[in-house]
Order: C-alpha cells, then structure tokens, then sequence
C-alpha cells in the first residue's frame, strides 16, 4: 500500500533545534510535501522536495531522500507559535492530482 | 485566509436528516478536493474534482454524495450518516491539480461534523 509515516508527537525547548522525519511505504510518489496546521485552522502548505536535498526556507528547511524513502522537515529557532501539528505528504507517480498525508507530527514547544 | 471559504463551521446533525457542507474557492483553481481529518488518522482524500470532473472517489460510502457545478464550488451532501462519520471535513484547491509539480493544496478551515 501507500502511507507516510512520521512520529506522533515530538517536543522541544524554544529556540532550539527540531527535526520530524517521515517514511514512506512506496516508490510511487513523486516527491514529499510538508503542511502545518494550528489548532482550529486549515493546512497550509510549507515546502516541497521534488527532487532529492535540502530545501530552505527561512527557519524552515526539509530534506528528500527518495533512494532511501526519507525526509524530513528541520525546524530552526523555535518560536512558541511554532507549536501544531506537522504533516508529511507525497502527490502520487501514478495520478496528477492525488495527494497522500501522513498521520501528522503534533510539535509541543516549551519555554 | 487561505482564499477557500467553507460553511458551515459547525453542524449537528442526526442520523436521519439531510445536510450539505459548502466549500468556495476565490483562486481561479481547477481541482477542488474533500479530505476527511479524524483524530489520529491521516487527513483521508475522499474525493477529487479537476475542471468539474470526478476523478477520484476514495471507496467513499454512497451516504457521501459531492456535487461540483463550477469550478469555484464544491459541495458535500450528507444523508443517514452514522456517528464514526463525525470528523473535521476539509475542502483544498489547487492549480489544475498539477499536484506532481509541487502545486500545493490550498485548505479551508474545515466543517466540524457531528453525528448523533
């Protein structure tokens, strides 16, 4: 089958450093998307790795590896309003407009 | 504001009636999309529509019914739900469903269901 898997939760200091991996179960996606999502809010969209490295974005920066079907998403700087939950994601080979997630990652931050 | 507006909100419903969830998107997208979000589950692709055609319907039950009249609108009609169909309904939108060339979803706030 096709899934995305990512730990539940993860917690870290403010200011720090954060890393939330996620790995897929099949070859059959193009590349790996990254959403947040606040509380009572939508997703929305961070980044996308289409092809293999990192990408960087401000404080945010993700990584592909489709040779070992891994990446992740680096979190630099925590602010407390970095506190949501973090979903990976994979558009499929096979279907131009399907999108999988993984069960998401709920970041805690602490002061 | 992410440019696609869901109504309502909230909605409570029993298993009996009939309701519809509302999604518009301001965006000019072609694809439009409802994604189930259950607590601990992954977000759920339930149905795709890409320039007002159906091409994805996820093994979703016959009591979901989606209805697509534009491109700007997508609904949702709900008949004789049960209670594990309560979940944060999720519309997204995207350019011509390029989602390969990393187009990205664009999500509502959701409609919050509750079946009693």
């Amino acid at each position: 089958g096709q899934s995305l898997e990512q730990p539940s939760e993860v917690t870290a200091v403010e200011g720090a450093i954060v890393q939330i991996n996620c790995t897929y179960q099949t070859s059959g996606f193009y590349g790996l998307s990254w959403y947040q999502q606040h509380d009572g809010g939508a997703p929305t969209f961070l980044s996308y790795n289409g092809l293999d490295g990192l990408e960087e974005t401000g404080r945010f920066s993700s990584f592909l590896s489709r040779s070992d079907s891994y990446g992740y998403l680096l979190l630099q700087e925590l602010q407390m309003k970095d506190s949501a939950s973090y979903f990976c994601a994979g558009p499929l080979m096979n279907r131009d407009d399907k999108i999988i997630f993984g069960k998401g990652t709920r970041l805690h931050i602490l002061p | 504001e992410t440019g696609v507006t869901q109504t309502p909100r909230h909605l409570v419903m029993g298993m009996t009636n009939k309701k519809s969830l509302k999604c518009e998107q301001h965006l000019g997208h072609n694809a439009m999309y409802w994604y189930k979000q259950s607590a601990k589950k992954p977000l759920e692709l339930m149905f795709v529509y890409n320039f007002k055609e159906q091409t994805e319907n996820n093994s979703v039950p016959s009591r979901f019914s989606p209805e697509c009249p534009n491109s700007s609108h997508l609904f949702l009609h709900l008949h004789t739900l049960q209670p594990e169909d309560s979940a944060l309904y999720l519309c997204a939108s995207s350019q011509e469903g390029k989602t390969s060339a990393g187009g990205e979803l664009f999500f509502g706030e959701g409609s919050r269901l509750t079946v009693l």
